[in-house]
This record gives structure tokens, sequence and C-alpha cells, in this order.
């Protein structure tokens, strides 16, 4: 069972460009999360999904920024018109469907550090 | 407010001393607490959770209600044990974790 997978791992981006980061989690998974990093500092939460629903967005910033779990295909988030203050590393974690639903340990991708210039 | 604090950004110590993380939490309810691990050029990886009261290559920690903390212990640190230590917090029905800054632990042979 390969890990979750996250592409790409480095993504330069100009200022004003789009973003889209990519996250596959593991076979049988069906729960994602999102998390940044900025420099320095610890991983904050984003955004929670399940299969075509976002269930908690909290920790999204309100402009911008956007996430998917399509029925077929890994889970996107999508950053509009980047800003230099969007460097950072996100990663993606995901956690099985059977078991204690959202309470099941989180196995996390490699991340993909994105640059903006 | 929901938080996890990790006092110290850097603990060196020497092979075979003992070894203790600091973490102290926020959280208004009944919070389950990890640690997390990341080893050089590897990706985030569960160390321990509070409810398995289990000891993993030699690390333990234990749940204090009554000081808020979660800390993490070994008696006696290998060199292997070099790496980046995350304390995690999950509350509410989501799931989603809420992280210190992180703890890079340096074993000095």
């Amino acid at each position: 069972n390969a890990g979750v997978m996250q592409n790409p791992r480095h993504l330069v981006r100009r200022r004003g460009q789009e973003a889209r980061l990519r996250c596959s989690p593991m076979k049988g998974h069906s729960h994602v999360y999102w998390y940044r990093q900025l420099p320095e500092e610890g991983l904050k939460f984003m955004v929670y999904l399940q299969k075509e629903n976002i269930i908690d967005e909290s920790g999204m910033p309100k402009e911008r920024f956007s996430a998917e779990f399509p029925k077929e295909g890994p889970s996107i988030l999508r950053i509009q018109q980047v800003v230099r203050g969007d460097s950072a590393a996100y990663f993606c974690a995901s956690s099985p469907a059977q078991g204690g639903g959202p309470q099941e340990t989180q196995y996390f991708g490699p991340g993909t550090r994105l640059l903006v210039l | 407010a929901q938080r996890v604090t990790q006092p110290e950004k850097l603990l060196s110590v020497f092979k075979g001393a003992p070894v203790e993380l600091k973490c102290n939490y926020s959280y208004s309810g009944s919070p389950e607490l990890f640690w997390y691990v990341q080893y050089s050029r590897q990706r985030l990886q569960l160390l321990l959770r509070h409810i398995s009261r289990e000891s993993i290559k030699g690390f333990t920690a234990d749940l204090n209600k009554g000081e808020t903390s979660f800390h993490l212990k070994k008696p006696f640190a290998q060199e292997e044990d070099s790496a980046m230590y995350y304390c995690a917090l999950s509350g509410g029905n989501t799931g989603k974790l809420i992280f210190g800054q992180g703890t890079t632990l340096q074993v000095k042979p």
C-alpha cells in the first residue's frame, strides 16, 4: 500500500498565478485533511474533506483558497492569485473510512513546498 | 481557545541521557493527545497516542489533566532518536489536529 502521495513536491509560482496541489490518499481512505506549515511554525489545520464533501473548512483563508475531493481522483487544494505570504509547506493527511471515523490515525504525505516569487 | 505549546525549540542531550520533551495544551473538554515525529528526509508519522498507553521505541507519554500536560519521555536517548517532534491535540468530532510548534531533539554521541 503506497503511502499518501502529494504532487508536485516543489512548486514555484509568481505573484498572481494559480497554484494547484494534489493529494492522493492511501487506498481505502476516504478522509482527507490539509495542513499548512509556515516557516518556523507548526502545522496549522486548513480543511477536512470526505469524498465530494467539505466537512470542516474553519482553517481556510476566506479568499483565494479552495479545496475539493471528487468522487474520482485526488484531492486538490487550489490557491488563486498567489502572494508571497502563501509560501509554505502544504501537507495532506488521510485516514480510513472504517473504524472510528475521523478519530482514526492520520497518515501524512511528504508535503508540497510552495515558493511564491 | 484550543492550543498546544511546546516551549523548547531545541533540546540537545548526550546519548544515554534521559529525555523529556514538554507539551502543554489548552482545551475545554476531553482531548485526544498525540506525539508525531519527523526524521530527517522522512514524512511526519505518528509516534504514540495517549489512549493507547503504549511505549513506542522506548518513548512514553502520560496525560496529566491537572497540569494539562502530555510530556514525552525516554529514559536513555539514542542517536537515532534525533528528529523533530510535534505534540498534537484532536478535539471535537472532525478529527482535525492542532499542532505545537515542534521541538528538535538532537542526541549527541
